[in-house]
C-alpha cells in the first residue's frame, strides 16, 4: 500500500532531549516535506528537501533539522526540544516538485504530536 | 497561492450529496484547484483537482465555474466518515517550497 508514515505517532519528552521524529515514503517519491499544525496557525512549514541531498528551509525552520540521505526517508530532528514545539507534525511527500505543468498531489503521513514539557 | 472564501461549515444528511462551495475570484489562468481533507487530527489527505474542466474520481466530483472564479466539491452520497475539516487551495506551479497553504476550510458535519 502506497504510503507516507511516521515514527513515532505520539512523543512527549523534557526540554533539551534530542529527539528524532522519521518520515518514510514507499512511493518514491522526490519531494518530501514537514510541517506542524498548531490551533489557530494551521499547517506551516518547517523544512522541505525537493531531492536526496537537496533540502531548504520553510517557513519555521528555527529548533529542528532535517536530513535526506536516502531518498525514502527525511527525519525531523530537534536538537534541543522546547514547550514551544509541542505541536501536531505532518511529513508529506509527491512525486516531484512542478516543473511547469503546475500540479503535483501531496501525500501525508498520519501525524505526530510532540508534547515537550 | 491566490485567496480562496469557503463557508465556516455546513451540515449535510448522511447518504445525501454534500456540495461545499469555495470562491477564488483572483486565479490566475495557470493556478489549479485544489481540495484536501482533514478528518480530525490525521494527515490531510488529498481529495481531487482541477484546471479548468470538471472533474470527478472514486471520492468526489469538482464543478468549476466557466469563469472559474469558483468551484463546488460534491461528495455524492456523504456518509458519516466524510465528517472532516475539507480546504480548497489554488495552487500554481513553482509555489516557494511547494508547501500548501491551508486557509480556515469548510468544517462538513455529516449527520445520521
Amino acid at each position: 500500500e502506497a504510503q507516507v508514515t511516521q515514527n513515532p505517532r505520539y512523543l512527549i519528552t523534557v526540554t533539551g532531549k534530542k529527539l528524532t521524529v522519521t518520515c518514510s515514503q514507499n512511493m518514491n517519491h522526490e519531494y518530501m516535506s514537514w510541517y506542524r499544525q498548531d490551533p489557530g496557525l494551521g499547517l506551516r512549514q518547517i523544512y522541505y528537501s525537493m531531492n536526496v541531498e537537496v533540502t531548504d528551509k520553510g517557513d519555521v525552520p528555527e529548533g529542528y533539522k532535517v536530513s535526506r540521505k536516502e531518498k525514502r526517508n527525511f527525519p525531523l530532528i530537534l536538537e534541543s526540544p522546547s514547550p514551544n514545539q509541542t505541536s501536531l507534525y505532518f511529513c508529506a511527500s509527491s512525486l516531484s516538485v512542478p516543473r511547469g505543468r503546475g500540479t503535483d498531489t501531496q501525500y501525508f503521513g498520519p501525524g505526530t504530536r510532540l508534547t515537550v514539557l | 497561492d491566490a485567496k480562496t472564501t469557503q463557508p465556516t461549515s455546513m451540515d449535510c444528511a448522511e447518504g445525501r450529496a454534500a456540495n461545499l462551495p469555495c470562491n477564488h475570484s483572483t486565479i490566475s489562468g495557470n493556478e489549479y484547484v485544489y481540495w484536501y481533507r482533514q478528518i480530525h487530527s490525521q494527515g490531510p489527505q488529498y481529495i481531487i483537482h482541477g484546471l479548468k474542466n470538471n472533474e470527478t474520481n472514486e471520492m468526489a466530483s469538482l464543478i468549476i465555474t466557466e469563469d472559474r472564479k469558483s468551484s463546488t466539491l460534491i461528495l455524492p452520497h456523504a456518509t458519516l466518515r466524510d465528517t472532516a475539516v475539507y480546504y480548497c487551495i489554488v495552487r500554481g506551479y513553482m509555489e516557494y517550497g511547494n508547501k500548501l497553504v491551508f486557509g480556515a476550510g469548510t468544517i462538513l458535519r455529516v449527520k445520521s
